[in-house]
């Protein structure tokens, strides 16, 4: 069945780095490109990055140009996003989504149960 | 920076309709920046119930149906139930690769 999960969530100090993962199956990952979107305790949704199927276009929300790094590895069907110099406002739970097919249809069909950044100052 | 708009709030009673709306605060929403919108409850990830303006996803009941109104994008639900009390949340495309999520809208049916 097609299954997004996210990993590499948890408490870290202002200014610090994390890492998120995110596993898919159940389909041909290499096909799809991905989204980040995250979502602030008690706050609506904010997209946060994109990568394309091959990885080689990725684009970012302002909020976290230049703090954050999406990235994949289609042989372990697996997306990540990289976070440097986090800040108390990055605390959220942290969707991974994949775009949908065919292309250029320009909306998340299937979405990750989420993993929960905090962090603190 | 442009920002996407949503009611904050609306209310429905049971059976009723209601039209949720998506906008823009510079400029119209037309399907050129292809309006989807997705359902939350608390605690649980976004669900998809439209997407390219006015397609329904696969198992969304036919009481959900999006269109463009005006210089937006709306979800108008038929006929609400008890279950539909949710978060809804519209997202456009800006295009160079940036999509921008509404601020959401709370639902209640009472």
């Amino acid at each position: 069945q097609v299954q997004l999960v996210e990993s590499g969530g948890g408490v870290v100090q202002t200014g610090r780095s994390l890492r998120l993962s995110c596993a898919a199956s159940g389909f041909i990952f290499s096909n799809y490109a991905f989204h980040w979107v995250r979502q602030a305790p008690g706050k609506g949704l904010e997209w946060v990055a994109f990568i394309s199927n091959d990885g080689n276009n990725k684009y970012y929300a302002e909020s976290v140009k230049g703090r954050f790094t999406i990235s994949r590895d289609n042989s372990k069907n697996t997306l990540f996003l990289e976070m440097d110099s986090l800040r108390p406002e990055d605390t959220a739970v942290y969707y991974c989504a994949r775009r949908a097919l065919p292309s250029p249809t320009q909306y998340m069909d299937v979405w990750g149960k989420g993993t929960t950044v905090t962090v603190s100052s | 920076q442009t920002v996407v708009t949503q009611e904050p709030s609306f209310s429905v009673s049971p059976g009723g309709t209601v039209t949720l709306t998506c906008g823009l605060t510079s400029g119209s929403v037309s399907t050129t920046y292809c309006p989807s919108w997705y359902q939350q409850t608390p605690g649980q990830p976004p669900r998809t119930l439209i997407y390219s303006t006015s397609t329904r996803s696969s198992g969304v009941p036919d009481r959900f149906s999006g269109s463009i109104l005006g210089n937006k994008a709306a979800l108008t639900i038929t006929g609400a139930q008890a279950e539909d009390e949710s978060d809804y949340y519209c997202v456009l495309y800006m295009g160079r690769g940036i999509w921008v999520f509404g601020g959401g809208t709370k639902l209640t049916v009472l």
